[in-house]
């Protein structure tokens, strides 16, 4: 069973504020990685690190940041939100080696009014 | 550019049929393919993965496929159940240690 956690389930802000996104997973994962997703939509990577200090942009543009400080912790941030930031967010990890496996938490719903 | 295809977009199917999901990607050169399941609004559920050494692999009453040669696999849900209703999605791991998704099939079981 995976243990990785993703706060809040969701989120409801108003335009400008800023917020961040938690991710924690206990598994020892190095790899860890951020997708956003509309609903009915594709997955686009956004974010992802390969270890700690290791952060590098998706293929899909985003205005959020990303920071490794920790091995089972991968928060993101919005410095101002935006009602185009409106999206479910969905955080993943895997190890290293051939068995990639991917393991996914909940998601966070945001909504920005 | 590795790219990931799922047809049909949406699938109803009476409950106990066998039925059959479909992944096509356009570079042979993967190392990993992965289901998944999401239920709406959810996080996404692991349900197999195949790496490219292999050929099959089977869980309860999934069973997927994977050619490489032909840049398909296949996911097969044995007498399915109004519980297996989600969209299923497939991962392709890409030479260059990237994760390409497609955009999934919706599947209805109808009671």
């Amino acid at each position: 069973e995976a243990d990785i956690y993703q706060t809040p389930r969701y989120l409801v802000i108003g335009t400008g504020k800023k917020i961040t996104l938690e991710c924690s997973q206990t598994m020892g994962h190095d790899k860890m990685y951020w997708y956003q997703q509309d609903p009915g939509m594709e997955l686009h990577l956004i974010h992802y690190s390969y270890g700690v200090n290791s952060t590098e942009k998706g293929d899909l543009s985003s205005e959020s940041t990303v920071s490794r400080i920790r091995t089972e912790h991968f928060p993101l941030t919005l410095e101002s939100a935006r009602p185009s930031h409106t999206s479910q967010y969905l955080c993943a990890s895997s190890e290293q080696g051939s068995n990639e496996k991917l393991f996914f938490g909940s998601g966070t719903q945001l909504s920005v009014l | 550019k590795q790219e990931v295809t799922q047809i049909p977009a949406a699938l109803s199917v009476p409950e106990g049929e066998n039925l059959v999901l479909n992944c096509s990607f356009t570079d042979s050169a993967i190392y990993n393919l992965q289901w998944f399941r999401q239920d709406p609004g959810k996080g996404l559920t692991s349900l197999l993965l195949i790496q490219s050494s292999q050929r099959e692999q089977t869980s309860g009453r999934l069973n997927a496929s994977l050619d490489k040669s032909s840049g398909r696999s296949t996911l097969y849900i044995a007498a399915s159940q109004p519980g297996d209703s989600a969209t299923y999605l497939c991962a392709v791991y890409s030479s260059a240690s990237k994760i390409i998704f497609g955009s999934g099939t919706r599947l209805s079981i109808r009671p």
